[in-house]
């Protein structure tokens, strides 16, 4: 699987927006860009994904640089409940591959 | 649904015991699979089926690890004998269809004294 590149860590205030950056340079035109967090204590939940356009749903947005190198999840209003570690990964579209979990983001929330 | 279900969700067991994770997926998922955290290696896959049939377990560490799944409901991850460093969180998730979002379990943490 292509490997992609976070921060290890970031910090937001709450009820601001928050940008979390992925990189994956390496990515294939097949591959799709997937985002899962994981809350203290809690399994893996799946956030959002998107192939080159950009997505939104209820938890969040993805936006998907013009190359496909880069990515960035938004979060438009980060609330403490946000606090969790946001993983990027990328899944090709054959079958349903497993999650390949790099080290992921540590988000933090201030009140 | 209740989503997917894992028990015991704290186990704590000696050196060289046997020990059974259990998973009940999600009604209607024809994917399920079995992960393990730990702080040192993160999350990594052990094994996964589809329609219950085994299709890659080559994550599973050593022959101690076996996994069955012996209908659409049910799912067991044995260790036997178990040892200290397998001590760690294992997820089971499920999931349906091509591309699926996976939906995990809240977890076992087993301790291996």
């Amino acid at each position: 699987d292509a490997k992609t590149t976070q921060p290890n860590s970031m910090e937001s205030n709450e009820e601001e927006p928050v940008h979390l950056p992925c990189n994956h340079s390496t990515i294939s035109g097949t591959d799709y860009i997937h985002w899962y967090r994981q809350l203290p204590s809690q399994g893996p939940e799946y956030v959002i994904h998107g192939l080159t356009s950009n997505v939104n749903n209820r938890m969040a947005s993805l936006a998907i640089a013009e190359d496909r190198k880069s990515s960035t999840l938004i979060l438009h209003r980060a609330t403490l409940r946000d606090a969790a570690v946001y993983y990027c990964i990328l899944r090709g579209n054959s079958g349903n591959t497993p999650l390949v979990f790099g080290k992921g983001t540590r988000l933090s929330v201030i009140a | 649904d209740a989503g997917v279900i894992q028990s015991p969700r704290h186990e704590v067991t000696e050196m060289g015991q046997e020990v059974t994770l259990r998973c009940k997926p999600i009604s209607g998922h024809d994917y399920l699979f079995w992960y393990r955290q730990t702080m040192m290696r993160g999350l990594e896959l052990l094994i996964y089926f589809n329609n219950n049939v085994p299709i890659d377990d080559s994550g599973m560490p050593e022959d101690r690890f076996s996994a069955k799944m012996p209908n659409a409901s049910f799912s067991t991850l044995k260790i036997q004998p178990s040892e200290p460093r397998d001590s760690a969180v294992y997820f089971c998730a499920s999931s349906y269809g091509t591309g699926g979002e996976q939906y995990f379990g809240p977890g076992t943490r087993l301790t291996v004294t």
